[in-house]
């Protein structure tokens, strides 16, 4: 049972690249997010998936896309990378108005 | 006014000291509240849920008030491995797809 998983750990980017980052849940819950932390600052939502196939927006969702084809797997993409996206993105699951339960988070730079 | 407040601290206090947090939310039909710890460039982890009723595990208390509409987290005896960001977690509506999470309070305990 691994819980949550993200791929990939860090990444570089120059201004311009796409990418997408893959979370991965084996606990079969409904809910998955992705959330962005900047230094010294708070976690905010980007997306958010309520079931497979389902997507909504959450509070900064400009410069991103998310899917969800299969439940246990939420994908977060950048079409085409800022710097100001340079940031620590972390994804969680939950089931129903249980806790979260994060990923190790994905620490990208975009130069 | 946040929909989740919290002070930022940082909260310095020595080992063996007590400390407490306050955490305050703006929606009174909130359902479900947390607590969790995030160590400096990690993922946040759940530290306890909060119960109407108040909950304690070992040397943490959580309380509930729902009248005042804040939730609370007392630390007594504390560890230097204490020391981490302890944000407050608020779920609006039961069954929701939305969290809201606190910026989070920091706290270092010195030797």
């Amino acid at each position: 049972n691994a819980g949550v998983t993200q791929t990939p750990k860090f990444r570089v980017l120059k201004t311009g690249q796409s990418m997408t980052l893959l979370c991965a849940q084996d606990m079969n819950h409904e809910y998955m997010y992705w959330y962005r932390q900047d230094p010294g600052m708070g976690l905010r939502l980007i997306h958010y998936s309520v079931g497979e196939g389902t997507t909504a927006k959450g509070e900064v969702p400009d410069g991103y896309n998310v899917s969800r084809l299969k439940k246990q797997n939420f994908l977060l993409g950048l079409e085409s990378a800022a710097p100001s996206q340079t940031s620590v993105y972390f994804c969680a699951s939950r089931h129903a108005d249980y806790e979260q339960y994060f990923g190790p988070g994905t620490r990208l730079t975009v130069t | 006014r946040k929909e989740v407040e919290q002070d930022p601290g940082p909260f310095n206090v020595p080992e063996g000291a007590t400390v407490a947090f306050n955490c305050t939310y703006s929606n009174s039909a909130s359902q479900s509240f947390f607590w969790y710890r995030q160590d400096c460039r990690k993922e946040p982890k759940l530290l306890m849920s909060v119960y109407s009723s108040g909950n304690e595990d070992g040397r943490f208390t959580a309380q509930l008030n729902r009248a005042s509409q804040y939730i609370s987290l007392l630390i007594r005896d504390s560890k230097l491995s204490d020391s981490a960001t302890y944000l407050c977690v608020v779920n609006p509506y039961s069954s929701a797809s939305k969290i809201i999470f606190g910026s989070g309070t920091r706290l270092s305990i010195r030797p």
